[in-house]
């Protein structure tokens, strides 16, 4: 089955660390891929997504991820972290206009 | 705009009871569906539609009914409560189901006793 997994439940980092988020999928053929956040309260927005082209994807608030296709992974970074990073990420993704399929989560707290 | 409304946002049944909850965007997205969050599990697609009269089954839609009247509304039925359905559900639209984004609800918590 197709499906979207995420190695780190939780993380915890301190302010200024670089933050590494790891995802991998298993559709075949062409694949969307994209990055949402749930911060404490609140609802989940998207921080960035891929489709085709650049592999090196940039999203709001610092976020980038990187697309390797040979790996099957689509990994969220952030050079820096601060406390209002504080939240939980998923990765999500399909193909073919299938429906989204989400990874189990990750945790993040930053300490200040 | 309002974007995607649920309502309510807490909820407590017992089990066995019979529920409705509501969903309703302003967006005009032909797309729609429901999540359910449960911890370490992600989000997880219960039914969706892709438009107008037209819904389907997701991963977990045991228990679960829904109907697409209009465009706008997309109530989400829970026909006899269990305690395994408690959790966080999430209503979300978009475009389409392919690589527009997805805007999200607020959630409904629903606790079953």
């Amino acid at each position: 089955a197709q499906s979207v997994s995420q190695h780190n439940h939780h993380v915890i980092l301190s302010e200024a660390a670089s933050l590494e988020l790891g995802c991998n999928y298993s559709y075949g053929g062409t694949v969307n891929l994209f990055w949402y956040v749930q911060y404490p309260g609140q609802h989940l927005q998207l921080l960035l997504k891929y489709f085709s082209g650049d592999p090196l994807v940039k999203g709001i608030k610092g976020f980038e991820a990187e697309f390797i296709k040979s790996k099957f992974s689509f990994n969220l970074r952030k050079p820096s972290v601060q406390w209002s990073d504080t939240a939980e990420y998923f990765c999500a993704g399909n193909n073919a206009g299938n429906m989204l399929t989400f990874g189990g989560g990750t945790r993040l707290m930053v300490k200040p | 705009n309002a974007g995607v409304t649920q309502t309510p946002k807490f909820q407590v049944l017992k089990t066995g009871q019979s529920m409705t909850l509501q969903c309703a965007q302003d967006m005009n997205h032909e797309y729609m569906s429901w999540y359910r969050q449960d911890p370490g599990m992600g989000l997880r697609l219960i039914h969706y539609s892709v438009g107008a009269g037209i819904t389907d089954q997701g991963e977990v839609p045991n228990g679960y009914n829904v109907s697409r009247s209009t465009t706008e509304d997309f109530p989400l039925r829970l026909l006899s409560a269990a305690p395994s359905q408690t959790s966080v559900y999430f209503c979300a639209s978009s475009y389409s189901s392919g690589r527009d984004e997805q805007f999200f609800g607020p959630g409904t918590r629903l606790t079953v006793l």
